[in-house]
């Protein structure tokens, strides 16, 4: 069965602080996408970050990083001297098969910085 | 300036109004979605669209009736309504780099939605 899980539903981190994010699949495939989006206040999800199953290099982009491992089949997301702009849902999110439109979407984390 | 655009942004309606949710992607993409986000639950897929095919009903009922007239464009007309169905409306639009129907499927991006209140 396909599944992914984000067991923290809500972290609360204060400003410059830095904040992991965890993220848990499962699926049968050996070849599949990973995804990490944004969800501010205003609705819209913000596309983060695609990872497919066969590079397991782990991705730094200015403050944020993720870490995919694929013997825990985590994709663990990083965020470095958090701001109070991160704050928001952040989706982790599954698509088997080479590129397949069906995603599996994790319940979400929410985010929140303190300043 | 976001590559995809919904309208309304905010909409309230009594269970026999109708009503429709417009989406337009500014990507250049072929496929294009609709999703419900209710509180606590994963995001659903509603519908897809695929170069203007509908090859997605994820067991919608039928008082939810899409439409793609182009493949820029999506609708999503609503009538009799329930307040099970308030929720936030998300599309999002894809390429797909393959023939209808099939090939590799690129990245989803979402519009902002449209939250909907069903009284």
């Amino acid at each position: 069965a396909q599944k992914v899980t984000q067991a923290q539903t809500e972290i609360s981190v204060v400003e410059k602080e830095d904040v992991t994010l965890d993220c848990v699949y499962e699926t049968r495939d050996t070849t599949y996408y990973l995804f990490w989006y944004k969800q501010p206040p205003s609705g819209e999800l913000v596309f983060l970050i695609r990872r497919n199953s066969f590079d397991e290099q782990n991705e730094i982009s200015g403050r944020y990083s993720w870490n995919f491992q694929k013997s825990t089949s985590s994709f663990n997301f990083t965020i470095t001297a958090s701001q109070v702009v991160d704050s928001a849902v952040y989706f982790c999110a599954l698509s088997e098969a080479p590129g397949t439109y069906k995603y599996i979407f994790g319940t979400g984390t929410r985010l929140k910085v303190l300043a | 300036e976001t590559g995809v655009t919904q309208t309304p942004r905010h909409l309230v309606m009594g269970m026999t109004n109708k009503k429709s949710l417009k989406c337009e992607q500014h990507l250049g993409h072929n496929a294009m979605y609709w999703y419900k986000q209710s509180a606590k639950k994963p995001l659903e897929l509603m519908f897809v669209y695929n170069f203007k095919e509908q090859t997605e009903n994820n067991s919608v009922p039928s008082r939810f009736s899409p439409e793609c007239p182009n493949s820029s464009h999506l609708f999503l007309h609503l009538h009799t309504l329930q307040p099970e169905d308030s929720a936030l409306y998300l599309c999002a639009s894809s390429q797909d780099r393959g023939t209808s129907g099939g090939g590799t499927w690129e990245t989803q991006y979402f519009g902002p939605g449209t939250r909907l209140l069903v009284l």
